[in-house]
């Protein structure tokens, strides 16, 4: 059974800080990896999605890497920015089998 | 890009009544429909696994008849909670599977049992 994990669970930094967010899983048979977001008692907000193929993926600011061999995912959100204060949750896609959550990581950006 | 809609955003309801919630796939077919819930503070869980005009797939602890899925076409999928309790108070969100388009996600349902 496939079983996500996202380190730290929560995170405060100062406005302009660059900074890493982890996600490990157990199983790496995955189709692919993304990243969402998510605002306080809001839906979700894909950000980047990685192909098991692929080994990043950038968009902005935000750049995403796997390495399905150990089993990790890093997000690195650079010059962070209190609009950037919400959840992140990595994921894991089965095609269309399921689709399993992280945690999350809470962040806070402070001005 | 595909969308889902979720439907209500929010709903407060009595203890005791029942609530229904769609997921409505608006531009494409939905083989598979997600139903997921999230506690405060906590990551989503899948609750249940629907394909159309099939019965649900319920996850482990999961009360099927206190969560009754429709699929009842492929771009409609409804949950309803059955005789609601406070304790069933939270964020519902459904995701519709396409192969080619994967997940799709909707906005999600924060539910207060009152």
């Amino acid at each position: 059974k496939q079983e996500v994990t996202q380190i730290p669970a929560a995170l405060s930094v100062p406005e302009g800080e660059n900074l890493v967010l982890n996600c490990s899983f157990t199983d790496s048979a995955i189709y692919n990896l993304q990243w969402f977001r998510q605002d306080p008692g809001k839906g979700l907000t894909s950000l980047l999605l990685i192909q098991s193929s692929q080994r990043e993926q950038t968009s902005g600011r935000l750049n995403a890497s796997l390495d399905k061999s150990s089993g990790r995912s890093t997000l690195y959100i650079a010059a962070s920015q209190p609009g950037d204060s919400a959840t992140y949750l990595c994921a894991l896609d089965n095609y269309g089998q399921n689709f399993v959550f992280g945690p999350g990581t809470r962040l806070s950006v402070l001005p | 890009g595909a969308v889902v809609s979720q439907h209500p955003s929010r709903v407060i309801c009595k203890s005791g009544t029942s609530v229904k919630i769609e997921c409505r796939s608006l531009d494409f077919q939905a083989t598979t429909m997600f139903w997921y819930r999230q506690f405060p503070k906590k990551s989503l869980m899948l609750m249940a696994t629907s394909n159309e005009g099939s019965k649900a797939t319920y996850e482990q602890g999961v009360e099927k008849d206190k969560f009754l899925i429709n699929h009842a076409s492929l771009t409609l999928s409804t949950l309803t909670v059955t005789s609601a309790h406070p304790e069933d108070s939270s964020f519902y969100i459904c995701s519709a599977w396409d192969r080619l388009l994967g997940y799709t996600f909707g906005s999600g349902t924060r539910l207060t049992v009152v």
